[in-house]
Protein backbone atom coordinates (compact mmCIF):
# COMPACT_ATOMS: atom_id res chain seq x y z
CA UNK A 1 0.00 0.00 0.00
CA UNK A 2 0.86 3.81 0.20
CA UNK A 3 3.42 4.85 2.47
CA UNK A 4 5.68 7.94 3.91
CA UNK A 5 8.75 7.11 5.56
CA UNK A 6 10.77 10.29 6.23
CA UNK A 7 14.06 10.28 8.62
CA UNK A 8 13.79 10.31 12.48
CA UNK A 9 14.38 13.30 14.86
CA UNK A 10 14.19 15.08 16.49
CA UNK A 11 17.05 17.21 14.69
CA UNK A 12 18.55 19.65 16.25
CA UNK A 13 20.15 23.14 14.42
CA UNK A 14 21.77 26.26 15.57
CA UNK A 15 20.61 29.24 13.69
CA UNK A 16 21.27 30.15 10.59
CA UNK A 17 21.90 26.46 9.72
CA UNK A 18 21.14 24.38 6.96
CA UNK A 19 18.01 22.75 7.13
CA UNK A 20 17.18 18.99 5.03
CA UNK A 21 14.57 16.44 6.14
CA UNK A 22 14.71 13.52 3.70
CA UNK A 23 10.86 12.35 2.55
CA UNK A 24 10.56 9.30 0.41
CA UNK A 25 7.19 8.05 -0.56
CA UNK A 26 5.85 4.55 -1.78
CA UNK A 27 2.61 5.27 -4.04
CA UNK A 28 0.59 3.88 -7.07
CA UNK A 29 -0.35 6.34 -9.52
CA UNK A 30 0.68 10.13 -9.27
CA UNK A 31 0.30 11.19 -5.50
CA UNK A 32 0.17 15.02 -4.34
CA UNK A 33 2.89 16.18 -2.17
CA UNK A 34 2.80 17.78 0.91
CA UNK A 35 4.71 18.75 4.05
CA UNK A 36 2.69 20.06 7.11
CA UNK A 37 3.92 21.97 10.17
CA UNK A 38 3.19 21.28 13.57
CA UNK A 39 3.42 24.25 15.98
CA UNK A 40 3.65 22.92 19.74
CA UNK A 41 0.26 22.84 21.09
CA UNK A 42 -0.93 23.68 17.85
CA UNK A 43 -2.87 21.83 14.71
CA UNK A 44 -1.30 21.06 11.09
CA UNK A 45 -0.89 23.32 8.69
CA UNK A 46 -0.08 23.29 5.46
CA UNK A 47 3.62 24.43 4.55
CA UNK A 48 3.74 23.88 0.85
CA UNK A 49 2.86 20.89 -1.54
CA UNK A 50 3.73 19.78 -5.56
CA UNK A 51 1.11 17.97 -7.35
CA UNK A 52 3.54 16.84 -9.98
CA UNK A 53 6.79 15.42 -10.74
CA UNK A 54 9.68 18.01 -10.97
CA UNK A 55 7.07 20.70 -9.20
CA UNK A 56 8.89 22.68 -6.91
CA UNK A 57 6.43 23.90 -3.65
CA UNK A 58 7.91 26.33 -1.58
CA UNK A 59 6.82 28.90 1.47
CA UNK A 60 8.28 30.84 4.21
CA UNK A 61 11.91 30.39 2.69
CA UNK A 62 11.27 26.40 2.98
CA UNK A 63 11.56 24.31 -0.16
CA UNK A 64 10.98 20.24 -1.63
CA UNK A 65 11.28 19.43 -5.11
CA UNK A 66 8.58 16.11 -6.57
CA UNK A 67 11.21 14.21 -7.18
CA UNK A 68 9.53 10.98 -9.49
CA UNK A 69 12.10 9.03 -10.39
CA UNK A 70 13.63 9.11 -6.86
CA UNK A 71 10.30 8.65 -5.38
CA UNK A 72 11.51 11.90 -3.16
CA UNK A 73 10.23 15.15 -1.92
CA UNK A 74 12.82 16.41 0.78
CA UNK A 75 12.41 19.29 2.67
CA UNK A 76 15.52 22.24 2.59
CA UNK A 77 15.81 25.40 4.12
CA UNK A 78 18.87 27.68 3.36
CA UNK A 79 18.56 29.29 6.98
CA UNK A 80 16.81 28.23 9.80
CA UNK A 81 15.42 30.16 13.00
CA UNK A 82 14.17 29.38 16.08
CA UNK A 83 10.67 29.84 15.26
CA UNK A 84 11.11 27.41 12.95
CA UNK A 85 10.95 24.53 15.92
CA UNK A 86 8.04 22.58 14.70
CA UNK A 87 7.15 18.89 14.04
CA UNK A 88 7.32 18.59 10.18
CA UNK A 89 4.90 15.47 8.18
CA UNK A 90 5.74 14.60 4.91
CA UNK A 91 2.58 13.42 3.36
CA UNK A 92 0.93 12.28 0.33
CA UNK A 93 -2.41 12.11 -1.34
CA UNK A 94 -3.60 10.23 -4.10
CA UNK A 95 -6.75 10.78 -5.39
CA UNK A 96 -8.77 9.07 -3.24
CA UNK A 97 -9.79 11.08 -0.15
CA UNK A 98 -7.38 10.10 2.07
CA UNK A 99 -3.80 11.33 2.99
CA UNK A 100 -1.02 8.83 3.93
CA UNK A 101 1.67 11.02 6.98
CA UNK A 102 4.86 9.73 7.47
CA UNK A 103 5.86 9.50 10.82
CA UNK A 104 7.12 13.39 11.43
CA UNK A 105 10.29 14.52 12.30
CA UNK A 106 10.73 17.03 15.21
CA UNK A 107 13.04 19.91 14.95
CA UNK A 108 14.90 21.91 17.25
CA UNK A 109 16.54 25.28 16.56
CA UNK A 110 19.02 26.12 19.12
CA UNK A 111 19.83 30.55 19.37
CA UNK B 1 -9.69 26.90 1.54
CA UNK B 2 -11.58 25.18 4.82
CA UNK B 3 -11.67 26.90 8.30
CA UNK B 4 -12.22 24.56 10.83
CA UNK B 5 -13.18 24.86 14.35
CA UNK B 6 -12.48 22.20 16.73
CA UNK B 7 -13.67 22.14 20.27
CA UNK B 8 -12.84 21.54 23.14
CA UNK B 9 -9.08 22.40 22.39
CA UNK B 10 -8.29 20.54 25.95
CA UNK B 11 -9.80 18.34 28.51
CA UNK B 12 -8.90 16.32 31.29
CA UNK B 13 -10.98 13.33 31.57
CA UNK B 14 -11.30 10.52 34.22
CA UNK B 15 -11.03 6.70 33.39
CA UNK B 16 -14.28 5.24 32.50
CA UNK B 17 -15.83 8.61 31.22
CA UNK B 18 -17.10 9.81 27.38
CA UNK B 19 -16.21 12.85 25.67
CA UNK B 20 -17.46 13.98 22.66
CA UNK B 21 -15.71 16.66 20.59
CA UNK B 22 -16.88 18.91 18.15
CA UNK B 23 -15.81 20.25 14.34
CA UNK B 24 -17.72 22.87 12.72
CA UNK B 25 -16.16 23.77 8.81
CA UNK B 26 -16.89 27.05 7.26
CA UNK B 27 -18.11 25.53 4.30
CA UNK B 28 -20.20 22.37 3.16
CA UNK B 29 -18.06 19.07 2.56
CA UNK B 30 -18.84 15.61 1.43
CA UNK B 31 -16.11 14.00 3.82
CA UNK B 32 -14.66 14.86 7.02
CA UNK B 33 -12.31 13.07 8.77
CA UNK B 34 -11.18 11.92 12.52
CA UNK B 35 -7.48 11.51 13.33
CA UNK B 36 -5.50 10.25 16.27
CA UNK B 37 -2.17 11.53 17.22
CA UNK B 38 -0.81 9.56 20.04
CA UNK B 39 2.17 11.16 22.27
CA UNK B 40 5.44 11.61 19.47
CA UNK B 41 3.56 9.70 17.13
CA UNK B 42 2.08 10.62 13.74
CA UNK B 43 -1.58 10.80 12.42
CA UNK B 44 -3.73 7.22 12.45
CA UNK B 45 -7.50 7.87 10.81
CA UNK B 46 -9.89 6.95 13.01
CA UNK B 47 -12.65 6.92 10.39
CA UNK B 48 -14.05 8.49 7.57
CA UNK B 49 -17.73 10.18 8.36
CA UNK B 50 -20.26 11.03 5.29
CA UNK B 51 -23.38 12.52 5.89
CA UNK B 52 -26.50 10.52 6.33
CA UNK B 53 -24.70 7.65 6.00
CA UNK B 54 -22.77 5.38 8.83
CA UNK B 55 -18.75 6.19 9.00
CA UNK B 56 -16.17 4.08 7.88
CA UNK B 57 -13.96 3.16 10.52
CA UNK B 58 -10.27 2.12 9.70
CA UNK B 59 -8.41 -1.48 10.72
CA UNK B 60 -8.29 -1.01 14.98
CA UNK B 61 -10.92 1.43 15.43
CA UNK B 62 -14.66 0.43 16.07
CA UNK B 63 -17.98 2.20 16.04
CA UNK B 64 -18.58 1.61 20.15
CA UNK B 65 -15.47 3.34 21.01
CA UNK B 66 -15.35 6.34 18.96
CA UNK B 67 -19.56 6.57 17.51
CA UNK B 68 -19.47 9.40 15.11
CA UNK B 69 -22.58 11.86 14.09
CA UNK B 70 -22.88 13.48 11.08
CA UNK B 71 -25.91 14.99 11.12
CA UNK B 72 -25.23 17.81 8.38
CA UNK B 73 -22.64 19.09 5.99
CA UNK B 74 -21.03 21.65 8.08
CA UNK B 75 -20.77 19.39 11.18
CA UNK B 76 -19.29 16.44 12.83
CA UNK B 77 -18.47 14.77 16.15
CA UNK B 78 -16.69 11.81 17.17
CA UNK B 79 -16.88 10.43 20.63
CA UNK B 80 -14.66 8.98 22.59
CA UNK B 81 -15.90 6.54 25.14
CA UNK B 82 -15.48 4.63 28.06
CA UNK B 83 -11.86 6.14 28.20
CA UNK B 84 -8.73 4.75 29.51
CA UNK B 85 -5.36 6.31 29.80
CA UNK B 86 -3.79 4.66 26.20
CA UNK B 87 -6.66 6.97 24.94
CA UNK B 88 -4.61 9.94 25.73
CA UNK B 89 -4.00 11.70 22.45
CA UNK B 90 -4.57 14.55 20.67
CA UNK B 91 -7.81 14.11 18.01
CA UNK B 92 -7.92 15.99 14.73
CA UNK B 93 -10.56 16.57 12.57
CA UNK B 94 -9.86 17.08 8.71
CA UNK B 95 -11.38 17.73 5.63
CA UNK B 96 -10.39 17.36 2.12
CA UNK B 97 -10.69 20.27 -0.71
CA UNK B 98 -9.39 18.29 -4.51
CA UNK B 99 -5.91 17.38 -3.34
CA UNK B 100 -5.26 18.96 -0.17
CA UNK B 101 -6.02 18.40 3.59
CA UNK B 102 -7.17 21.01 6.03
CA UNK B 103 -6.92 20.09 10.05
CA UNK B 104 -8.51 21.46 12.95
CA UNK B 105 -6.33 22.65 15.98
CA UNK B 106 -6.66 19.72 17.45
CA UNK B 107 -8.64 18.18 21.15
CA UNK B 108 -5.70 17.84 23.48
CA UNK B 109 -7.17 15.02 25.97
CA UNK B 110 -5.70 13.46 28.94
CA UNK B 111 -7.32 10.26 30.70
CA UNK B 112 -6.27 10.39 34.78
Amino acid sequence: GDSVTQMEGPVTLSEEAFLTINCTYTATGYPSLFWYVQYPGEGLQLLLKATKADDKGSNKGFEATYRKETTSFHLEKGSVQVSDSAVYFCALHTGGFKTIFGAGTRLFVKA
Amino acid sequence: SAVISQKPSRDICQRGTSLTIQCQVDSQVTMMFWYRQQPGQSLTLIATANQGSEATYESGFVIDKFPISRPNLTFSTLTVSNMSPEDSSIYLCSVEEPGEAFFGQGTRLTVV
